[in-house]
C-alpha cells in the first residue's frame, strides 16, 4: 500500500534550520509530486510548496519563498523540506502529502503521520 | 489567493443525525475541491475529491456535492466515529488553499 514515512521530531534554537524527510513506498516515486502541509497547535493546515521528484521543479507558498527548500532523492524515494531562519511561529507539525494528479494541481493522499518541529529561544 | 470560508466552524451533532458543511470559495473552482478528515493526532484522510468523488475505502455515508464557489460535505446518518474537523482543499489555482476546518462534536 502506499505509505509515507516522516522522519521523528526535532527541537531547535530560534534562527536554525530543520530538514524533516518523507520516505515513500508503494507507488513509483517519480510519478506523482509531494506536496509539505504544516498545522500550529491548535490551528489549521497551511500548504507550503509542492515539488516533482520527476524532474525537481517545485512552487512553494510566497510566505515560504527564500526560506523554505524542497528537494527528493529518486534513489531512496525519500523528499525532504529544509525551513531556515526558525522562530517561535515556525512550531508546527509539518505533513508530506502525496499529490495523486503528480502535475501539481491535485488532492492530497495520503499523508505522512506528521513531524512536529518544536522552536525555542 | 483563492480563500476558502467553511461554516460551521463548529458543530455538535448526536449518531445518527445527517449533517452538512458547506465550504464557500472566494471566487470560482469549478469541481476542484476536496474534503479530508482529522481526527487528534493524526494525519487528515481523503475523503472527497474533484467536489463528488468518494474516495476508495471512505464509507459511503459521506457525499460530497457543488461546482463553482459553493460545496458541501454531507454524512447522512452520523457514526461516532465520525466525530472529527473536517477540511475543505481547493486545487483550482496557486497557491493550493484549505479552509479553516469544521469541528465536529458529539451533543
Amino acid at each position: 500500500q502506499v505509505q509515507l514515512v516522516q522522519s521523528g521530531g526535532e527541537l531547535r534554537k530560534t534562527g536554525a534550520s530543520v530538514k524533516v524527510s518523507c520516505k515513500a513506498s508503494g507507488y513509483t516515486f517519480t510519478t506523482s509530486g509531494m506536496n509539505w502541509v504544516r498545522q500550529a497547535p491548535g490551528q489549521g493546515l497551511e500548504w507550503m510548496g509542492w515539488i516533482s521528484p520527476y524532474n525537481g521543479k517545485t512552487k512553494s507558498a510566497q510566505k515560504f519563498e527564500g526560506r523554505v527548500t524542497m528537494t527528493t532523492d529518486t534513489s531512496t524515494n525519500t523528499a525532504y523540506m529544509e525551513l531556515r531562519s526558525l522562530t517561535s511561529d515556525d512550531t508546527a507539525v509539518y505533513f508530506c502529502a502525496r499529490d495523486v494528479t503528480g502535475d501539481f494541481l491535485g488532492w492530497f493522499d495520503p499523508w505522512g503521520q506528521g513531524t512536529l518541529v518544536t522552536v525555542s529561544s | 489567493a483563492i480563500q476558502l470560508t467553511q461554516s460551521p466552524s463548529s458543530l455538535s451533532a448526536s449518531v445518527g443525525d445527517r449533517v452538512t458543511i458547506t465550504c464557500r470559495a472566494s471566487q470560482g473552482i469549478s469541481t476542484a475541491l476536496a474534503w479530508y478528515q482529522q481526527k487528534p493526532g493524526k494525519p487528515p484522510v481523503l475523503l472527497i475529491y474533484v467536489a463528488s468523488s468518494l474516495q476508495s475505502g471512505v464509507p459511503s455515508r459521506f457525499s460530497g456535492s457543488g461546482s463553482g464557489t459553493d460545496f458541501t460535505l454531507t454524512i447522512s446518518s452520523l457514526q461516532p466515529e465520525d466525530f472529527a474537523t473536517y477540511y475543505c482543499q481547493q486545487f483550482n489555482s496557486y497557491p493550493l488553499t484549505f479552509g479553516q476546518g469544521t469541528r465536529l462534536e458529539i451533543k
